[in-house]
């Protein structure tokens, strides 16, 4: 079965703080991708960062890093210095095929200014 | 940047009609979707097409089609909308790689009254 869960459904943080999202999945494919995708109040998607399986690099890109780790099927995404541009619903996605996306089902991030 | 079009943000519509979504993305990918989204079922999959005609269905295909003329245009299709099809809907696209992130249109929430 393939799966995703973000444990945590509702974040509040005050600005400046940082945060971190959990992620986990289930596969039994050794090849995918996994993906973080931000839909803020206006309704639209953005695709954020992405990591292959075969790369268990951590990365850092502006306030953004995540952190991918195979042993126990996480891939937390974290962000530093929150703002309140933040807020939005942040999904976490495994990609195994072309055709085939499992989202998570959302967790929903409030910076409170 | 890849810019993923769909016709409408909001539509109101009648049980019974006929209803049409469309969607239209400039990048020329090979892969368009069709998602829903409600509260507390996170995003569930319609249809996907891999090629001009061609079409999967997703995990929830029931009371929808599709249609996939033109690489750049997929048009899903409720042939008697019913209120329990009230919901957000997404459409996105993406190149024919694993690696390839989905890039979601704005969105067309839907009611059927």
């Amino acid at each position: 079965a393939q799966k995703v869960t973000q444990a945590q459904t509702e974040i509040s943080v005050v600005e400046k703080e940082d945060v971190t999202l959990d992620c986990v999945y289930e596969t039994r494919d050794t090849t995918y991708y996994l993906f973080w995708y931000k839909q803020p109040p206006s309704g639209e998607l953005v695709f954020l960062i992405r990591r292959n399986s075969f790369d268990e690099q951590n990365e850092i890109s502006g306030r953004y890093s995540w952190n991918f780790q195979k042993s126990t099927s996480s891939f937390n995404f974290t962000i530093t210095a929150s703002q309140v541009v933040d807020s939005a619903v942040y999904f976490c996605a495994l990609k195994t095929s072309y055709d085939k996306v499992i989202f998570g089902p959302g967790t929903s991030l409030s910076v409170i200014p | 940047d890849v810019k993923v079009t769909q016709s409408s943000r909001y539509l109101v519509k009648r049980t019974g009609e006929k209803v049409f979504l469309e969607c239209v993305q400039d990048m020329d990918h090979e892969n368009m979707f069709w998602y829903r989204q409600d509260p507390g079922l996170g995003l569930r999959l319609i249809y996907f097409s891999y090629d001009v005609k061609m079409k999967e269905k997703g995990d929830i295909p029931e009371g929808y089609s599709v249609s996939r003329e033109k690489k750049e245009r997929f048009s899903l299709i409720l042939e008697s909308a019913s209120t329990n099809q009230t919901s957000m809907y997404l459409c996105a696209s993406s190149a024919g790689q694993l690696r390839s992130p989905l890039h979601f249109g704005n969105g067309t929430r839907l009611t059927v009254t």
